[in-house]
Order: C-alpha cells, then structure tokens, then sequence
C-alpha cells in the first residue's frame, strides 16, 4: 500500500538553530498534512498542502509540496522551546485512508 | 466542544484478556480512525470508517476488531491481548478521508 517515508528519525538541534523535515512517497499524492504532537501529548493538524509546487508558511514554519507532488518539507527557522515534539506528515493512501510518515522527533537544547 | 473522546486513557491488562477501547466524535465526521504509536514507528493505521456502516482494514489489523456503531462512534475491541499489543492507540475523526484529522487524547495500554 502506500507509504510515507520520513527523514530524519530524530533531530537534536541548540535553540536558535533551523530545523527540516523531509516527506517522500513513492507515488503521486493529491495532498499531504503535517500534524504536530507534542511529548505526551496527541497529533494536532497544522497545515493542508494540494498544489503542485506549494508553499506555506506559518510564523517561523515553512511548508513546501514539490514540484512532483512526491515529496514535502517542513522548515522551522530559529527553534524555540517550544517547538520541541515529533512532527508528522501524512497522505492519502488510497481508499479514504490517511497514512502517516514515521516522524520526525525534535528535541532542542535551550 | 469536546472533539474526540476516547475512553479509558489507561488501561493494563493481562495476557489473553478482552477489552473494547471506546470512541466518540461529536463533529458530524464521516470517517474515523484508530492508529497506534509504538516508538521509532510512527502513526500505524489499525482500521478506518469511511462512513458510517463500513469499516476496513489499515496497516496492522491482525488481533483487532471493529465496530462502527453510529456515525459518532467508533470501539476497537481486542479479543485476547498480547505483549506485542501494547501501545498508545489514538482514535480520530475527518469530515473525509483526506482531510485534517482530529485526535482522541490517546490510550496507553499495556499488556503484561
């Protein structure tokens, strides 16, 4: 079925430093999510991205659909505390089913 | 304004016993959903709605049953639990199926 690959599995950056996220598929998908969960905390939804070559940003968050649609990235610039949790992308996979990437977990050193 | 509402938020339970999680949404969804969070493995899809009346399997089905009882609920039920099946399960809701989902508070169940 489809899947949502995500790298990296784990990032540790100091406060004030930028961190990426990196979404593949191996298929065309229509749209993909990114959701946030903080650490004990459940997946909260941050953005939709559906155009070929999208870009949103949200405050100090960057978001971008590639050109194939096979791909996306989530860009935070200068990390704050309160950035720390694992963040998720997520696509269709057929079927009416949403699947997720593996995630990425963000810590950061104050 | 409760959203999703997952009950219990724990639960331990002994090898080989029974136990139906519950869910509810009060969002007028159509699809629902019930994944697990294992660690280093991300959100794993257990079984979905679609709408009310069906159900299918996701990802990792095996030892799990579904009920879709309404358009607002949504129990998976364990028959006989194992080890391997502890986890935090996470219920959520979409008004469809590829659009923002919504999430319970989680399940952390543990098997022993």
């Amino acid at each position: 079925g489809q899947q949502v690959m995500q790298i990296p599995q784990y990032q540790h950056v100091q406060e004030g430093e930028d961190f990426t996220t990196y979404c593949n598929s191996s298929t065309t998908l229509s749209n993909i999510q990114w959701y946030k969960q903080r650490p004990g905390g459940h997946p909260v939804f941050l953005i939709q991205l559906v155009k070929s070559g999208e870009v949103k940003k949200q405050k100090r968050l960057t978001f971008q659909f590639g050109e194939a649609k096979k791909n996306s990235s989530l860009h935070i610039t200068a990390t704050q505390t309160t950035d720390v949790g694992t963040y998720f992308c997520a696509g269709p996979g057929g079927a009416q089913k949403l699947v997720f990437g593996q995630g990425t977990r963000l810590t950061i050193n104050p | 304004n409760a959203g999703v509402t997952q009950t219990p938020k724990f639960q331990v339970l002994k090898t080989g016993q029974s136990m139906t999680l519950q869910c509810a949404q009060d969002m007028n969804h159509n699809s629902m959903y019930w994944y697990r969070q294992d660690p280093g493995m991300g959100l794993r899809l257990i079984y979905y709605s679609a709408s009310e009346g069906t159900t299918d399997k996701g990802e990792v089905p095996n030892g799990y049953n579904v009920s879709r009882l309404n358009k607002r609920e949504f129990s998976l039920r364990l028959e006989s639990a194992a080890p391997s099946q502890t986890s935090v399960y996470f219920c959520a809701s979409s008004v469809g199926g590829y659009t923002e989902a919504f999430f319970g508070q989680g399940t952390r169940l543990t098997v022993v």
